[in-house]
């Protein structure tokens, strides 16, 4: 069990263009989703956390009105980038955890973005 | 402030064993992960201590010691699929996940 699908796993995009990208758990109910964003041979860098029916907290420095987040359901949230540009390709890692309390995070596998 | 301290690149052969180590100064601890990152793809879930002491599955184990903000996976008979990143990761007072900027392992034939 603990399986999240992430969709698309590449996109390429237009500057200018938004790109929404989607994150579900498939066999549980996740209460609390995370959104991270990883450069070449960086570690991960938290986004965002979205919990369930309410706004999502963004960590400081990144634009919640660039990255919208929508945590509608307990096995759904979607982060779409809007106007995006060449600066913000980068892969773009959801991640779940279960809503029992448990602490690990189960990644999906990961959006590769690229804005031309 | 909150840091992370692991070993950028190692180095070792097929067959052997490999230590890597984590250290770590966090506002409170609530637990440590080590997590395996391929490349290109996204971290899978390698294990999670919470206590003191010594974590075994099967061929990775991961020992966690609180009093020394220390902790460290061992990896036995490595196969070249254990080529990977490894990424050390504690939970906080907040129970907000802390990362290490992960270790990149090499596995020679």
């Amino acid at each position: 069990g603990a399986v999240v699908s992430q969709h698309p796993s590449w996109v390429i995009c237009k500057s200018g263009t938004s790109v929404k990208i989607e994150c579900r758990s498939l066999d549980f109910q996740a209460t609390t989703m995370f959104w991270y964003r990883q450069f070449p041979k960086q570690s991960l860098m938290l986004m965002a956390t979205s919990n369930e029916g309410s706004k999502a907290t963004y960590e400081q420095g990144v634009e919640k009105d660039k990255f919208l987040i929508n945590h509608a359901s307990l096995t759904l949230s979607t982060l779409t980038v809007t106007s995006a540009h060449p600066e913000d390709s980068s892969f773009y890692i959801c991640s779940a955890s279960r809503s029992t309390g448990e602490d690990i995070q189960y990644f999906g596998a990961g959006t590769r973005l690229s804005v031309l | 402030g909150q840091n992370i301290d692991q070993p950028t690149e190692m180095t070792a052969t097929e067959g052997a064993i490999v230590q890597i180590n984590c250290t770590y100064q966090t506002s409170g601890f609530n637990g440590l992960f080590w997590y395996q990152q391929h490349a290109g793809e996204a971290p899978t879930f390698l294990s999670y201590n919470v206590l003191d002491g010594l974590e075994e599955k099967g061929r990775f184990s991961s020992f966690l010691s609180r009093s020394k903000g220390y902790s460290y996976l061992l990896l036995k008979e490595l196969q070249m699929k254990d080529s990977a990143s490894y990424l050390c990761a504690v939970l906080d007072s907040n129970y907000q996940l802390i990362w290490g900027a992960g270790t990149k392992l090499i596995i020679k034939p």
